[in-house]
């Protein structure tokens, strides 16, 4: 695709459930960026990944957090046993060389 | 370090007159700095950026201005718009082979009409 595609683009999910967002980023990009926006709030870093280096995994809130990628493409940010705090807009972003395109970003809502 | 810190956190303006926010790095070796507009509901999106060969870059209204020896660089709205409320971020790159780009907090601007 052209851009950073987001699934699924809106969630609904029940406290102590797991979710799995995804993320398909651009074509050739190296870089992988997780963040999670709460409503009014600014971009809370989670995680990043460059080509095949360790991913800086320094933002995960908790170890109920985790994100993989396979294949140096697409990226799944999975989160354990969710609670109501983890309610927010998840946005990945990638890019190649300076630019960082985002996604529309996964809405997550736990109940 | 990579923190990059991001004033005013909200700014209000009449339309018409100028709008500056400013930021401030830590790393010296920080070597791009961008600056990203986000509407209400929307992805975040590069609207101007600046690398530290460079002093000053314009783009119609919008303009950026790096201070290496200071360490900080701005964006100035001039003539603003109802249509430039939104959130801005600034954001700084280490180089190297990592290089991460790290957001400030975020700047909420309102233009009055």
């Amino acid at each position: 695709g052209a851009g950073v595609s987001q699934s699924p683009s809106n969630k609904v999910t029940e406290k102590g459930k797991d979710v799995e967002l995804r993320c398909d980023p651009i074509s050739g990009h190296t870089a992988l960026y997780w963040y999670r926006q709460s409503l009014g709030q600014g971009l809370e870093f989670l995680i990043y990944f460059q080509g095949n280096s360790a991913p800086d995994k320094s933002g995960l809130p908790s170890d109920r957090f985790s994100a993989e990628r396979t294949g140096g493409s697409v990226s799944t940010l999975t989160i354990q046993r969710t609670q109501q705090e983890d309610s927010a807009v998840y946005l990945c972003a990638s890019s190649s060389t300076n630019t960082i395109y985002f996604g529309e970003g996964s809405w997550l809502t736990v109940v | 370090g990579e923190n990059v810190e991001q004033h005013p956190s909200t700014l209000s303006v009449q339309e018409g007159d100028s709008a500056v926010i400013k930021c401030t790095y830590s790393d010296s070796a920080s070597n791009y700095f961008p600056w990203y507009k986000q509407e209400l509901g929307k992805r975040p999106q590069l609207i101007i950026d600046i690398r530290s060969n460079v002093g000053e870059k314009k783009d119609q209204r919008i303009a950026v201005t790096l201070n290496k020896t200071a360490k900080h660089f701005s964006l100035h709205i001039t003539e603003t718009q109802p249509e430039d409320s939104a959130v801005y971020f600034c954001a700084q790159r280490t180089p190297g082979g990592y290089q991460k780009v790290t957001f400030g907090i975020g700047t909420k601007l309102q233009v009055i009409p």
